[in-house]
């Protein structure tokens, strides 16, 4: 497996659900973020958690930090059609203890919310 | 999206050919990625700048050639594409490169056809 894993790879929900997403990774992290990016587009940055951060809110998202479980979750709230897009979660990790911290981004979970 | 931007955002190309793409970020930030996006595969860092200087090369082919003139301006030049290279083609910057200033933000990406 690689560093920043999302799961589940796709999820679809009702218009008012609430969509919940994980990221797990392997190395010790500075911080992560999520970010959101809608079909053929670029990424949009949407929250950043440090490591010595359990949980942070912004609007409708929460986002959780579990440094011993090395996983974070993206709650989004009251769900909206316009949220239907590909989320990502990136770590700011040195992908070996040889290397830089650099941001290494996940493969994503496509969220569509239905009308 | 507009603190970054890319063109151009369709691109058709012979193997033979040679173009060039281009970002521009208006946000004063020092920090210049290219990444590339394939089909159901995580995102691939290429190149990175910092302060106009190439801070990384991720094993990239020669046949994709980066430019940094300086701060604000980030050119891919492409030549004797293949196939495979057919992707969407996203640019970002950030503050720095070290901590929370890697924090990244995103142009509305390159959509690249190498016939």
């Amino acid at each position: 497996s690689q560093q920043g894993e999302e799961d589940p790879q796709a999820l679809s929900i009702q218009e008012g659900e609430n969509a919940t997403m994980n990221c797990s990774y392997k190395t010790s992290i500075n911080n992560l973020q999520w970010y959101r990016q809608n079909s053929g587009r670029g990424l949009v940055h949407l929250i950043l958690i440090r490591s010595n951060e359990r949980e942070k809110h912004s609007g409708r998202l929460r986002v959780t930090l579990d440094t011993s479980k090395k996983s974070s979750s993206l709650l989004i709230t009251a769900s909206r059609a316009a949220d239907t897009a590909s989320y990502f979660c990136a770590t700011d990790a040195r992908p070996r203890m040889d290397s830089s911290y650099k941001l290494i981004f996940g493969s994503g979970t496509r969220l569509l919310v239905r009308p | 999206e507009t603190g970054v931007t890319q063109t151009p955002r369709h691109l058709v190309m012979g193997m033979t050919n040679k173009k060039s793409l281009k970002c521009e970020q208006h946000l004063g930030h020092n920090a210049m990625y290219w990444y590339k996006q394939s089909a159901k595969k995580p995102l691939e860092l290429m190149f990175v700048y910092n302060f106009k200087e190439q801070t990384e090369n991720n094993s990239v082919p020669s046949r994709f050639s980066p430019e940094c003139p300086n701060s604000s301006h980030l050119f891919l030049h492409l030549h004797t594409l293949q196939p495979e290279d057919s992707a969407l083609y996203l640019c970002a910057s950030s503050q720095t490169t070290t901590g929370v200033w890697r924090t990244q933000y995103f142009g509305p990406g390159t959509r690249l056809t190498v016939l």
